[in-house]
């Protein structure tokens, strides 16, 4: 069971939007910022988004991130084939003093 | 290009120590500035943080494995290692080794992960 929850699954049409929520509590999501993690199908996962909002070099601007307390949520515009791929959210845990995740969000493209 | 790579056997006996190292190029392994770090993935189930570690050897571990782990470096290689004892078959799972970033709190490069699975 993970610190942070997200839902199992979304999907979407090429080109609609859709967004993935994710939850904590306040030693993770309520007190630190939140990073998304996009793992494409038999790969390692990849920096998507750091800080709440901010896109690392090479990352689309169709991924976008929110934070306002929790839940924090990723969205993605324009949805293409290629996004198809688990999202994982992560945040600093103060108790832990280490990272925790969300359990994963798989998109399925329509 | 910062690269890592993980290296160690794919196939460990139940009670074992599990071992791995990871391999850093193109990058310093001597900064304050980020902390290297070892997360794993059972077959088709979510990330778990296992621990990290500073080039100046300070370590934290995730409690739930905490008593089974040990994180080291070896900063002359560009390596950091992974030992996990009395491993049972729950520990079966691809393994990554990643860099943390301190400002970001967040994982900037990861290797390619390395499947260890966990049977006699």
């Amino acid at each position: 069971q993970s610190v942070l929850t997200q839902p199992p699954s979304v999907s979407g049409t090429p080109g609609q939007t859709v967004t993935i929520s994710c939850s904590g509590s306040s030693s993770n999501i309520g007190s630190n910022t939140v990073n998304w993690y996009q793992q494409l199908p038999g790969t390692a996962p990849k920096l998507l988004i750091y800080s709440n909002n901010q896109r690392p070099s090479g990352v689309p601007d169709r991924f976008s991130g929110s934070k306002s307390g929790t839940p924090a949520s990723l969205a993605i515009s324009g949805l293409q084939s290629e996004d198809e791929a688990d999202y994982y959210c992560a945040a600093w845990d103060d108790s832990l003093n280490g990272p925790v995740f969300g359990g994963g969000t798989k998109l399925t493209v329509l | 290009q910062v690269q890592l790579q993980e290296s160690g056997p794919g196939l460990v006996k139940p009670s074992e120590t599990l071992s791995l190292t990871c391999t850093v190029s193109g990058g310093s392994v001597t900064s304050d500035s980020w902390y290297w770090s070892w997360i794993r993935q059972p077959p088709g189930k979510g990330l778990e943080w296992i621990g990290y570690l500073y080039y100046s050897g300070s370590t934290n571990y995730n409690p739930s494995l905490m008593s089974r782990v040990t994180i080291s470096v070896d900063t002359s290689k560009k390596q950091f290692s992974l030992k996990v004892s009395s491993v049972t078959a729950a520990d079966t799972a691809v393994y990554y080794c990643a860099r943390g970033r301190q400002e970001l709190n967040a994982f900037d490069y990861w290797g390619q992960g390395t499947l260890v699975t966990v049977s006699s």
